[in-house]
């Protein structure tokens, strides 16, 4: 079946340090590809996506670049800050209607 | 314009017990999933519930069911609770049922079974 795997946390980082989140994945289809971002007290909110091969997907300073070649979908960072402490998940959807299938997730915690 | 909405935020319940939580999805949604939150497992899917008819189904136990009333809220129960069954359970609202269609996540209601 589906599944996403991404590194296991916790990650601390200081502030405006470079950050990397590795996820793969593997589908027996051709999936879309998200991470999402969960802060303390929260539910999960979307941070970027890519439906397809090549797709790169970029929100508030996050970028992540759909590899079918490698299956991966690392989430980079180029300078992080306090207010990114959160715990990110790397998901897939594949083709169907089903749902969404979740990695662990990251903890990463941000120091000043 | 509001977001998913779930009630209760917290719950504490005996073992043996039962428990139904609600979900209103952000309006003009009709898909809603559910998902299972611990720290051992991580996020697992429930069901998915589509125009009132539940579409897909995760690998858990008879105890746990829902539905989805026709607009388009949907609540979930557990029967006989387990200690087990302690977790955060999020909902989730899409527009579509399709694989690219981002899925909007309520704040989840905290479920502590004792």
């Amino acid at each position: 079946g589906d599944s996403v795997t991404q590194m296991e946390g916790p990650v601390t980082l200081s502030e405006e340090a470079f950050l990397t989140i590795n996820c793969t994945y593997t589908a027996t289809g051709y999936p879309s590809l998200f991470w999402y971002v969960q802060y303390p007290g929260e539910g999960l909110q979307l941070l970027l996506k890519a439906t397809k091969a090549d797709d790169k997907g970029s929100n508030k300073g996050f970028e992540a670049t759909y590899r079918k070649e490698t299956t991966s979908f690392h989430l980079e960072k180029g300078s992080v800050q306090v207010s990114d402490s959160a715990v990110y998940f790397c998901a897939l959807s594949d083709q169907g209607n089903t749902p969404l299938v979740f990695g662990k997730g990251t903890r990463l915690s941000v120091i000043a | 314009k509001a977001g998913v909405t779930q009630t209760p935020r917290y719950l504490i319940k005996t073992r043996g017990q039962q428990v139904t939580l609600s979900c209103s999805p952000i309006s003009g949604h009709r898909s809603v999933s559910w998902y299972q939150q611990t720290p051992g497992q991580g996020l697992q899917f429930l069901f998915e519930y589509f125009s009132e008819t539940q579409r897909n189904k995760g690998n858990f136990p008879g105890r746990f069911s829902g539905r989805q009333f026709s607009n388009s809220r949907s609540e979930m129960n557990v029967s006989t609770l387990e200690l087990g069954d302690s977790a955060l359970y999020l909902c989730a609202s899409s527009l579509a049922r399709q694989s690219n269609t981002e899925a909007f996540f309520g704040q989840g209601t905290r479920l502590t079974v004792v």
